[in-house]
């Protein structure tokens, strides 16, 4: 079974550049979550989608930040323009359930953004 | 509020012993779910544990086990005979019901290094 996929893998930007981020989750998992982790801190929940709905978005810089899943399969979270604090890592997960408390995630390798 | 607290920024172990990571929680609701995640220097999180907060005994995992103790709002991480691979951070997180559905919250983490 493959993993969930994220591309790209590093991106140095200047300040006040647009990027995007894309994530592939595990075939057939319902719900999709983006994280933020700066250095030295925990991941902190950006957006939750179940299928293309998004669930949670209360942590999401909406002035900046946005995200969609299309069809409910991938997604891209997007910054425009970008902050130098916007600098962390962005880690995608997956999870095939949709409710419940057993709810393990499964992570992509994360997008390693810098901002200049 | 700080949710989810891991009062060891970093925690040393000889090889072959065994470790305990420490997790305390803030939650009013009575259902919830406490799960430990591992991210190695490859930065890609993994799923170690989860325990609920119904459960009458304590979860364990091969080497992994949680000590669960609900009236402190305790759950550490023990990890018996260390390796070497075991060189990581150490998440914990909780599972808890808001507004918008399931949230998982993270704390900051704990930094272990195995000693040859």
């Amino acid at each position: 079974e493959a993993g969930v996929a994220q591309s790209p893998r590093y991106k140095i930007i200047e300040k006040r550049q647009s990027v995007a981020f894309w994530c592939n989750p595990i075939s057939g998992h319902a719900t999709l979550y983006w994280y933020q982790q700066i250095l030295g801190q925990g991941p902190k929940l950006l957006i939750q989608f179940q299928n293309n709905g998004v669930v949670d978005d209360s942590q999401l810089p909406k002035d900046r930040f946005s995200a969609e899943r299309l069809k409910g399969v991938d997604s891209t979270l997007k910054i425009q323009p970008a902050k130098l604090e916007d600098s962390a890592v962005y880690l995608c997960a997956s999870s095939p359930r949709t409710s419940g408390f057993l709810g393990e995630q499964y992570f992509g390798p994360g997008t390693r953004l810098t901002v200049t | 509020a700080q949710k989810i607290t891991q009062t060891q920024p970093g925690m040393f172990v000889q090889e072959k012993e065994a470790v305990t990571l420490d997790c305390t929680y803030d939650t009013s609701d009575p259902s919830y779910g406490l799960f430990w995640y591992k991210q190695p220097s490859s930065g890609e999180m993994i799923f170690l544990i989860y325990q609920g907060s119904y459960d009458q005994q304590n979860a364990t995992e091969g080497r992994y086990s949680l000590n669960f103790q609900k009236a402190r709002k305790s759950a550490n991480l023990v990890i018996s005979a260390s390796q070497l691979g075991d060189s990581a951070m150490y998440f914990c997180a909780m599972r808890e019901v808001n507004t918008g559905g399931f949230k998982t919250i993270f704390g900051a983490g704990t930094r272990l290094f195995v000693k040859a």
